[in-house]
């Protein structure tokens, strides 16, 4: 089984600031299964990036995703009040598929 | 609108069983292949298990800690998904999503879990 080991555990960045977000994998994913999500508290996952780099409907384009084989990355390129919240790796390329990394929460310094 | 409604939660003793429901609309249910996800109190998201549509085989696959007590069922005509808990342990408590998977080819493409429902809780205590 595939074990996605997601870092920092904790994020402390202001407004304005640049996030970098890792998630690193126990064996290679291919990059077409390997999506990221955003949590915030209360609600439901909500699907940001698929196939390691394509944004979802309606994410803006200061979420990126990039990596490959064992390495990925979610960057907020700005951070904006509404992305202080907790972020997750998916990957779905190995059985058991859908499997998740443990998440980084993202704060206000 | 699309939109996924989940029901059924509550409390359940160690051992007991429970049936979760989630009301699909706004898409073609039948096509979808649908998943379950369930987060522990102040937990990460643990995938819990999947039903791929009638026509790619309606086969189910589940995570290693609910295989043989969990069960995963749809009813097309309802628009309706279902998971069957038995057996449930006091580490099955959870806020418990349903969610699609935006897949084709059978899953050789996948475009992520990209509608959730509201998720329903299930606490199992004695």
């Amino acid at each position: 089984e595939i074990v996605l080991t997601q870092s920092p555990g904790t994020l402390s960045l202001s407004p304005g600031e640049r996030a970098t977000l890792s998630c690193r994998a126990s064996q290679s994913v291919s990059s077409s299964y390997l999506a990221w999500y955003q949590q915030k508290p209360g609600q439901a996952p909500r699907l940001l990036i698929y196939g390691a780099s394509s944004r979802a409907t309606g994410i803006p384009d200061r979420f990126s995703g990039s990596g490959s084989g064992t390495d990925f990355t979610l960057t907020i390129s700005r951070l904006e009040p509404e992305d202080f919240a907790v972020y997750y790796c998916q990957q779905y390329g190995s059985s058991p598929r859908g499997t998740f990394g443990q998440g980084t929460k993202l704060e206000i310094k | 609108e699309v939109q996924l409604v989940e029901s059924g939660g509550g409390l359940v003793k160690p051992g007991g069983s429970l049936r979760l429901s989630c009301a699909a609309s706004g898409f073609t249910f039948s096509n979808a292949w649908m998943s379950w996800v369930r987060q522990a109190p102040g937990k990460g998201l643990e995938w819990v298990g999947r039903i791929k549509s009638k026509t790619d085989g309606g086969t189910t696959d589940y995570a290693a800690p609910v295989k043989g007590r969990f069960t995963i069922s749809r009813d097309d005509s309802k628009n309706t998904l279902y998971l069957q808990m038995n057996s449930l342990k006091t580490e099955d408590t959870a806020v418990y999503y349903c969610t699609t998977e935006d897949t084709a080819m059978e899953g050789y493409y996948y475009y992520g879990m990209d509608v959730w429902g509201q998720g329903t809780t299930v606490t199992v205590s004695s």
